[in-house]
């Protein structure tokens, strides 16, 4: 594909529900990040990959969040029992090799927590 | 953790005049980068200009040029010739070498252009 891609874009979640967020990095990118944005702020890194190896999850705000990139592709997000301070914007990014080139971004997961 | 500090929530500019966007950060380190993204409303966050620490000369990119003081630890980004498409949220980020993944974002910087 061209660029990063994301699904879904939107996700409206009752209070408690599980949730799972996808990314599709570009083809051929070693380097996976997820980051939170929340409403006026900055991104917050979440995670980090280097092909299927989670190499830092110290951005995790609690252990209800969970990502895996099993096949060094394809990533997914997913918080476990979601809470209404999860909303946010959730970011992924992708880089060509050891995540010192140039992070491109996907056009972000808008969850909603009611 | 380094800090990185965008003083302006808001600008906004005539419609082919010239904005200036602050940012400073706070680092111990001496090698580094910096980076300046555009996240317009449709929420997809792009690369405007990076720039390395070790490098004197400011980098620019087309109508977008930085100025780099590193002594001050000061980053801004100017904006020259504004166009109603540069409208958007504009983030500056720290990457440190040590911990080359990690982008920390300031707050933003929401410009608006008027017609």
């Amino acid at each position: 594909g061209a660029g990063v891609s994301q699904s879904p874009r939107y996700k409206v979640a009752k209070r408690g529900q599980d949730v799972a967020l996808r990314c599709d990095p570009i083809s051929g990118h070693v380097s996976l990040f997820w980051y939170q944005q929340a409403l006026g702020q900055g991104p917050e890194f979440l995670t980090y990959f280097q092909n299927e190896a989670q190499l830092d999850k110290s951005g995790l705000p609690s252990d209800r969040f969970f990502a895996e990139r099993p096949e060094g592709s394809v990533s997914t997000l997913k918080i476990q029992r979601t809470q209404q301070e999860d909303s946010a914007v959730y970011l992924c990014a992708s880089s060509l090799a050891r995540a010192t080139d140039t992070q491109y971004f996907g056009p972000g997961t808008r969850l909603t927590v009611l | 953790a380094q800090t990185v500090t965008q003083s302006q929530p808001e600008m906004s500019v005539q419609e082919a005049e010239t904005v200036t966007l602050s940012c400073t950060y706070d680092t111990s380190e001496s090698d580094y980068y910096l980076f300046w993204y555009k996240q317009p409303p449709s929420r997809q966050m792009i690369l405007v200009i990076r720039q390395e620490a070790y490098k004197q000369q400011n980098a620019t990119e087309n109508r977008f040029s930085v100025n780099f003081q590193k002594a001050a630890k000061s980053f801004s980004l100017k904006i020259s010739d504004s166009q109603l498409g540069d409208a958007a949220m504009y983030f500056c980020a720290y990457r440190s070498p040590s911990n080359d993944y990690k982008l920390s974002f300031g707050a933003g910087t929401t410009v608006t252009v008027r017609a």
